[in-house]
């Protein structure tokens, strides 16, 4: 199998506050894990990718002091919101590929960030 | 940089059908990856099927199967005896086979939403 999941699936927070997203590789080792953005019916952007035990890779347009990633071990990635702001609401999606098969990448749910 | 084209925003197809989703792309590599993922409402992204480009053979999973067209850079998928379960956003992407980094990420296409009538 390849399970991915995050945690919360859902989160409102007070505009100026943190939020942490988790992502967890169950059943497998996740050498790489990658962190998207999804507007409503609009495609994945990708964030930033991460790999175990070293600083994330951030695309072009994306702050890395407002998006903290942390990738501290082969089963957890962790992306947290700082001083989370309305725009900042959206559904975020990490995903992660093996060590054995690292072409493809296996999706968590999502999480849903609202900021009021 | 590689691009991803799903040309059809929207179909739709009668239960039990035959249905064919479009995606095209552009890039100058030689040997790459090619994916569809479906996304239903729940927004879980599900891996439909997956082909390498160095292979001919077009990938099939179960229902599932693609028309893997290299010249033209085309990946159609085709879903066989439509279900209403199969109604869900399905997004094209691409991976390149390259240096570490640079090589893991996916682009994906922009989507189709695919309805299923009953």
């Amino acid at each position: 199998g390849a399970v991915v999941s995050q945690h919360p699936s859902r989160v409102i927070c007070k505009s100026g506050t943190s939020v942490k997203i988790e992502c967890r590789s169950l059943d497998f080792q996740a050498t790489t894990m990658f962190w998207y953005r999804q507007f409503p019916k609009k495609s994945l952007m990708l964030m930033a990718t991460s790999n175990e035990g070293s600083k994330a890779t951030y695309e072009q347009g994306v702050e890395k002091d407002k998006f903290l990633i942390n990738h501290a071990s082969l089963t957890l990635s962790t992306l947290t919101v700082t001083s989370a702001h309305p725009e900042d609401s959206s559904f975020y999606i990490c995903s992660a590929s093996k060590r054995e098969r690292a072409d493809t990448q296996y999706f968590g749910p999502g999480t849903r960030l609202t900021v009021l | 940089a590689q691009t991803v084209t799903q040309s059809q925003p929207e179909m739709s197809v009668q239960e039990a059908e035959t249905v064919t989703l479009s995606c095209t792309y552009d890039t100058s590599e030689s040997d790459y990856y090619l994916f569809w993922y479906k996304q239903p409402p729940s927004r879980q992204m599900i891996l439909v099927i997956r082909q390498e480009a160095y292979k001919q053979q077009n990938a099939t999973e179960n229902r599932f199967s693609v028309n893997f067209q290299k010249a033209a850079k085309s990946f159609s998928l085709k879903i066989s005896d439509s279900q209403l379960g199969d109604a869900a956003m399905y997004f094209c992407a691409y991976r390149s086979v390259g240096v570490y980094n640079a090589g893991n990420m996916l682009t994906f296409g922009g989507g189709t939403r695919l309805m299923v009538k009953p």
